[in-house]
């Protein structure tokens, strides 16, 4: 079965200061994917990357970067330089190689409330 | 209308009431999903379609019954519900290609907040 723990229920911070919300996983798939969504207060869920098992690469974009550590199952997300418009909840989501019934299942965590006060 | 898009954005309902949501994508993909999303609960995957067949129903409820006619177009059809199923019901699609899927994003709607009275 798989799972994504989102450890971080809320975070509070101030404007500029540097966040970073944690995501850890399990799965027993080799070949696996791993998303972050971002849902503002207006309901929609914002795609913010995706990253395959097999490419260990972190990735930056922007104020945006993504650390991905196979050996501890964790791809947190960090976001630089924060602002009041980064205030939403934040998803981790895994999902499976989509092979016959696995297909199309994404398996979220319980999210992150990131509050950015000005 | 770019992306995904859904309506109605909200819905109040009675428990004997039938409503239907409607949800259209404009991106060209082939899968189409409806996801619940309650308080304090993680999304939780309820139907999948891909190319217009219906490959994941995650044991829901016989009062909620889904419809795809073509890639484009996903409804979900609402008929004596319960005050536990409000909720905001999101959908998604994704371009899935071949027999291994590729793992592709879902991009998601602005769903609608559902409430039965």
């Amino acid at each position: 079965a798989q799972k994504v723990t989102q450890a971080q229920t809320e975070i509070s911070v101030v404007e500029k200061e540097d966040v970073t919300l944690d995501c850890v996983y399990e799965t027993r798939d080799t070949t696996y994917y791993l998303f972050w969504y971002k849902q503002p207060p207006s309901g929609e869920l914002v795609f913010l990357i995706r990253r395959n098992s097999f490419d260990e690469q972190n990735e930056i974009s922007g104020r945006y970067s993504w650390n991905f550590q196979k050996s501890t199952s964790s791809f947190n997300f960090t976001i630089t330089a924060s602002q009041v418009v980064d205030s939403a909840v934040y998803f981790c989501a895994l999902s499976g190689p989509h092979v016959g019934t696995s297909y199309g299942k994404l398996t979220f965590g319980q999210g992150t409330i990131l509050t950015v006060h000005p | 209308e770019t992306g995904v898009t859904q309506t109605p954005r909200h819905l109040v309902m009675g428990m004997t009431n039938k409503k239907s949501l409607k949800c259209e994508q404009h991106l060209g993909h082939n899968a189409m999903y409806w996801y619940k999303q309650s308080a304090k609960k993680p999304l939780e995957l309820m139907f999948v379609y891909n190319f217009k067949e219906q490959t994941e129903n995650n044991s829901v409820p016989s009062r909620f019954s889904p419809e795809c006619p073509n890639s484009s177009h996903l409804f979900l059809h609402l008929h004596t519900l319960q005050p536990e199923d409000s909720a905001l019901y999101l959908c998604a699609s994704s371009q899935e290609t071949g027999v291994i899927r590729r793992g592709y994003e879902q991009y998601f709607g602005p769903g609608t907040r559902l409430t039965v009275t």
